[in-house]
């Protein structure tokens, strides 16, 4: 049981180019959530997904797209990365109800020069 | 828009001593109230958490303070030991947000040996 896992772990980029970060969970989660983490800011939440084919907007989803064509896979996608979008990635999924424990995976480092 | 605040931002304690994050929130939507422990390199995993209809919870060394009219919420980890230097997040969650967790900026905490 893997739990969550996150492809790549370290990315660097230059601005303008695209890319996609692969998130992948084996516990039958409905939920499924992608946050940027940077320094004094806690966790912000991008976009998540309620269930397969099902995709939401969160806190700050500009510059990012997101696809969850499987149940187990939810996929974050910056189409022209700018360098603001330098950040650690983490995806995290829970079960729906209670207890809501968000479990996460081991986050992306990018950089976009 | 920070709708959880928590403070500070870092904290050194000597092992054995206790360490105390405190958080507060404004939306009074929020019935759900965890604590996330962050290692270097890792992901977040939840440490403890709380629902609104008790005042304290603990787990082992760890203990969280609820006051529900201040808006407020806090963790206390006793015997404070290495081991649990670590980032540490208070966040906070409304049953009807689909597991959307809204999170405080983040405690570096460091135990000195």
């Amino acid at each position: 049981n893997a739990g969550v896992t996150q492809t790549p772990k370290f990315r660097v980029l230059k601005t303008g180019q695209s890319m996609t970060l692969l998130c992948a969970q084996d516990m039958n989660h409905e939920y499924m959530y992608w946050y940027r983490q940077d320094p004094g800011m806690g966790l912000r939440l991008i976009h998540y997904s309620v269930g397969e084919g099902t995709t939401a907007k969160g806190e700050v989803p500009d510059g990012y797209n997101v696809s969850r064509l499987k149940k187990q896979n939810f996929l974050l996608g910056l189409e022209s990365a700018a360098p603001s979008q330098t950040s650690v990635y983490f995806c995290a999924s829970i079960r729906a109800g209670w207890p809501y424990e968000q479990y996460f995976g081991p986050g992306t480092r990018l950089t976009v020069t | 828009q920070q709708q959880v605040k928590q403070s500070p931002q870092s904290l050194i304690v000597q092992k054995g001593g206790i360490s105390i994050i405190n958080c507060a929130y404004e939306n009074t939507a929020f019935d759900y109230f965890p604590w996330y422990q962050q290692f270097p390199g890792k992901g977040p995993a939840l440490l403890i958490a709380i629902r609104p209809d008790v005042s304290e919870k603990k787990e082992g060394r760890f203990t969280i303070s609820f006051n529900k009219s201040a808006k407020q919420f806090s963790l206390h980890i006793m015997d404070s030991q290495p081991g649990d230097s670590a980032t540490y997040f208070c966040a906070a969650m409304s049953g009807t947000s689909y597991g959307k967790l809204t999170f405080g900026q983040g405690t570096i905490l460091t135990v000195h040996p």
